[in-house]
């Protein structure tokens, strides 16, 4: 059974930053794309970052690019959104997603995480 | 970046009601289309991928279809547990980007 379960959410100041986990199981971790795709209060569905299998090829959605990162330890069957110079507009629960395959190109995804919400705000 | 229209934005249907959710693309994108569902403070839910293909688990009364620009999400016999909010999603080009969603609601 896939199960992908993030930690790292919290209450930060603007300009701080936060690390999120995902840890990944039931699956093959290195083999799969994954991303991160957030949700801000009471809105739809937002992009933010994915990256391949190998952990080689990345890409960013513009409104984080630049503060954002995402990464993986494929030892350790864990996904990382490393997250600098938050703004209040960064608020939102953010879900980590399994992709389909294992480059980033034509992926969909297949499984979700149950969230972990970020609150930016003094 | 491509944008996803959903209509309509919300329905209201009664139970055993057939439920069809359009999603267009502003440009071409084959079928690279995923439908999503999303219940009251819940993760998301994969649906279909590739236009119509149904991710494992999922019923049979869920439906997908299209290519192209424009796709649709048809729901049969509709069931309590199945009133949620759908989101349509291109991944056929970075950044892949989301319908702004449809909230099925009871009659």
């Amino acid at each position: 059974e896939v199960q992908l379960l993030e930690s790292g959410g919290g209450l930060v100041q603007p300009g701080g930053s936060l690390r999120l986990s995902c840890a990944a199981s039931g699956f093959t971790f290195s083999n799969y794309a994954m991303s991160w795709v957030r949700q801000a209060p009471g809105k739809g569905l937002e992009w933010v970052s994915t990256i391949s299998g190998s952990g080689d090829r990345t890409y960013h959605a513009d409104s984080v690019k630049g503060r954002f990162t995402i990464s993986r330890d494929n030892s350790r069957n864990t996904l990382y959104l490393q997250m600098n110079s938050l703004r209040a507009d960064d608020t939102a629960v953010y879900y980590c997603a399994k992709n389909d395959l294992i480059t980033i190109f034509g992926v969909a995804i297949d499984y979700w995480g149950q969230g972990t919400l970020v609150t930016v705000s003094s | 970046d491509i944008q996803m229209t959903q209509s309509p934005s919300s329905l209201s249907a009664s139970v055993g009601d057939r439920v069809t959710i359009t999603c267009r693309a502003s440009q071409g994108i084959s079928n690279y289309l995923a439908w999503f569902q999303q219940k009251p403070g819940k993760a998301p839910k994969s649906l279909i991928y590739a236009a119509s293909s149904l991710q494992s688990g999922v019923p049979s009364k869920f439906s997908g279809s299209g290519s192209g620009t424009d796709f649709t999400l048809t729901i049969n016999s509709l069931q309590p547990e199945d009133f949620a909010t759908y989101y349509c999603q291109q991944y056929n080009s970075y950044p892949p980007t989301f319908g702004g969603g449809t909230k099925v609601e009871i009659k």
